[in-house]
């Protein structure tokens, strides 16, 4: 079936550092790929999606480019701030049946000041 | 902007109880889901619910599950016989028929079993 893998973490930055979490995915046909975060003690927020290869989603500074050919959908931001700490998941939609969505294990991101 | 709500926000209750957790979905919407997140794990898919009925289920939701949607706008989980690793958050989705199959989640209801 369809999955997602994630690059483990804890990821720890100091504050103004480059961000790069890993995303890749299996998928029969070409999902939809989503990057939720999940801040301490809350619920999961939609942070960017894409629906179609070379589609780039953008939100708060974070962007992730969906990549046909290496079936990845990899998050990035120039410069992290210590309000960006949180979990990030990565997520498809699946491309049968109900149309579920299959989360990756989450990187928790940690920014230092 | 119209939002996906879940009551109650926490819930505790023995080992052995009986839970409901409820969801209002988004009024238009007709495809609903429930997600369990055991803590510091990843987001897993229970079940989804079309047309009065479940149209698919993960393993997960065994027996001790149900889902109904009793009346136009509420749409419940129940645990029959909660156990001590049911404790984790569980998060409502619901989405429109046609579109982007875009799902909408709820701000999720925390379980504790003791």
């Amino acid at each position: 079936g369809n999955s997602v893998t994630q690059m483990e973490g804890p990821v720890t930055l100091s504050e103004e550092a480059f961000l790069t979490i890993n995303c890749t995915y299996t998928a029969t046909g070409y999902p939809s790929l989503f990057w939720y975060v999940q801040y301490p003690g809350e619920g999961l927020q939609l942070l960017l999606k894409a629906t179609k290869a070379d589609d780039k989603g953008s939100n708060k500074g974070f962007e992730a480019t969906y990549r046909k050919e290496t079936t990845s959908f990899h998050l990035e931001k120039g410069s992290v701030q210590v309000s960006d700490s949180a979990v990030y998941f990565c997520a498809l939609r699946d491309t049968s049946g109900t149309y579920k969505y299959i989360f990756g294990t989450g990187t928790r991101l940690k920014v230092l000041a | 902007e119209p939002e996906v709500t879940q009551t109650p926000s926490h819930q505790v209750t023995q080992m052995g109880q009986e839970v409901i957790l409820r969801c209002v979905p988004i009024s238009n919407h007709l495809y609903f889901y429930w997600y369990r997140q055991i803590l510091g794990q990843k987001v897993e898919f229970l079940v989804s619910f079309y047309n009065n009925e479940i149209s698919e289920k993960s393993e997960i939701f065994d027996d001790q599950f149900s889902v109904e949607r009793p009346d136009g706008s509420n749409f419940t989980l129940k645990i029959r016989s909660t156990k001590l690793e049911d404790s984790a958050m569980y998060f409502c989705a619901s989405r429109t028929s046609g579109g982007a199959y875009e799902q909408f989640f709820g701000p999720g209801t925390r379980l504790t079993v003791l």
